[in-house]
């Protein structure tokens, strides 16, 4: 069964940091672009970082960019999102997503709050 | 960055009833390779978005046939032929043709 599962997610106080990981499972994962997608509570989706197969390419949108790094090991069939200086805004449910969007995990939860 | 423009906002239908969301792009989504990257999704209540549409109007698997989608350049529309109970949630588009990706604002349906 194709599945991404997203783990990481808590309670962190505004300037602080966390690693979001995501595992993939049933494809091979080396040959797909993964990205994130949040979304706050009760508001719409937003499409956050992209990364290529290898790693070479990365894609951020403008209101992480400096503050969110995507990487990923492909020896390991593993996404990460390494995010610094957050914000209460930063505040969402984190989706590690496959390609252009077909495959979804079930999300992970990041509270930004003192 | 491309805006994504969805209405209705709310869609009230009725079962058995078709209903049509409109998305329109605030600049075109034809990619150079020829390819216009136009998708929509459904999030049911308390769900993760799962894709029903790729590429404007390509279905995917495991889709409904009742869901369709169409259009191209800026004007793209998802129809559902027959609402069922099971299509309630909220249906968001997404340009995937220039960077940074973008969605829509979202149409929440709902049975009347």
């Amino acid at each position: 069964e194709v599945q991404l599962v997203e783990s990481g997610g808590g309670l962190v106080q505004p300037g602080g940091s966390l690693r979001l990981s995501c595992v993939a499972s049933g494809f091979t994962f080396s040959s797909h672009w993964v990205t994130w997608v949040r979304q706050a509570p009760g508001k719409g989706l937003e499409w956050v970082a992209t990364i290529n197969e290898d790693g070479s390419e990365k894609y951020y949108v403008d209101t992480v960019m400096g503050r969110f790094s995507i990487s990923r090991d492909n020896g390991k069939n593993l996404l990460y999102l390494l995010m610094n200086s957050l914000r209460a805004e930063d505040t969402a449910v984190y989706y590690c997503v496959r390609g252009r969007a077909n495959i979804w995990g079930q999300g992970t939860l990041v509270t930004v709050s003192s | 960055d491309v805006v994504m423009t969805q209405s209705p906002l709310s869609l009230p239908v009725t079962l058995g009833q078709p209903a049509s969301i409109s998305c329109r792009s605030s600049q075109s989504l034809v990619h150079s390779d020829g390819n216009t990257y136009l998708y929509w999704f459904q999030q049911r209540p308390g769900q993760s978005p799962r894709r029903l549409i790729h590429r404007v109007s390509g279905r995917d698997s495991g889709v409904p046939d009742r869901f369709s989608g169409s259009g191209s350049g800026t004007d793209f529309t998802l129809k559902i032929s027959r609402v069922e109970a099971e299509d309630v949630g909220v249906y968001y588009c997404m340009q995937g043709s220039l960077w940074p990706w973008t969605f829509g604002q979202g149409t929440k349906v709902e049975i009347k």
